[in-house]
């Protein structure tokens, strides 16, 4: 079975500094892994995807992740948080696409703040 | 915008009663998935249509219904609401198969509110 675990529930960090948002995985079998960011009163929007392509994945607003197969993880980094980075974000593996379903695992959330 | 619109954005009911929430993918998907989100379970998958058939059951209560139109537009129905029905419900498309990453888009979401 997969499963998803973000393993810090809040984030907070100063405007300028790096932001790092960790996420392990389990799966058995190659996965695609995803990033979704939300903003308050808003829907989810995917930041970036992994889907054994390149293991560092540059997604929008700077942000990017890295998949390591070895730590089973999928951490999302950024070099300089920015005041609107404050949201909530998932880290998310999918089971793959079968007869018309595409299963996703979603992890619980961390909430990023960024204080000035 | 991701090109799922969903209706309406807030509503507010009281306990026992019936509301419809509905949604329209982004042309061309075929796949509708509803989430519910609320303060205490997080984001809980509840349904998937494909192309007008149930694909797929997550945590979805027997108070609670969907379907999927031949126009692919889904509607996700509510009865006998309790306070607990309270929370942000999504709706997600994705496109059909062979062109899919596993990738959903997402709505803005119906903010339901059970008092």
């Amino acid at each position: 079975a997969q499963s998803v675990t973000q393993l810090d529930s809040h984030v907070s960090v100063s405007e300028g500094t790096p932001v790092l948002l960790r996420c392990n995985y389990s799966s058995s079998y190659s996965p695609s892994l995803f990033w979704y960011v939300q903003h308050p009163n808003k829907g989810l929007q995917l930041l970036l995807k992994y889907t054994s392509a390149a293991t560092l994945v540059k997604g929008i607003n700077g942000f990017e992740a890295e998949f390591k197969k070895s730590e089973t993880s999928f951490h999302l980094t950024k070099p300089s948080a920015h005041m609107s980075d404050a949201a909530e974000y998932f880290c998310v593996v999918s089971q793959g696409f079968s007869g018309g379903y595409n299963k996703l695992i979603f992890g619980a959330g961390t909430r990023l703040a960024v204080h000035p | 915008d991701s090109g799922v619109t969903q209706t309406p954005k807030h509503l507010i009911t009281a306990t026992g009663q019936r509301v419809t929430l509905r949604c329209s993918p982004r042309s061309g998907d075929l796949s509708v998935y509803w989430y519910q989100q609320s303060l205490d379970q997080g984001l809980q998958f509840l349904i998937q249509y494909y192309n007008g058939e149930e694909r797929a059951k997550g945590n979805i209560l027997e108070r609670f219904s969907a379907q999927q139109f031949p126009d692919l537009h889904s509607e996700l129905n509510l009865s006998s609401l309790e306070l607990g029905d309270s929370a942000l419900y999504f709706c997600a498309s994705s496109a059909p198969g062979q062109r899919s990453t596993g990738e959903l888009f997402f709505g803005e979401g119906s903010r339901l509110t059970v008092l």
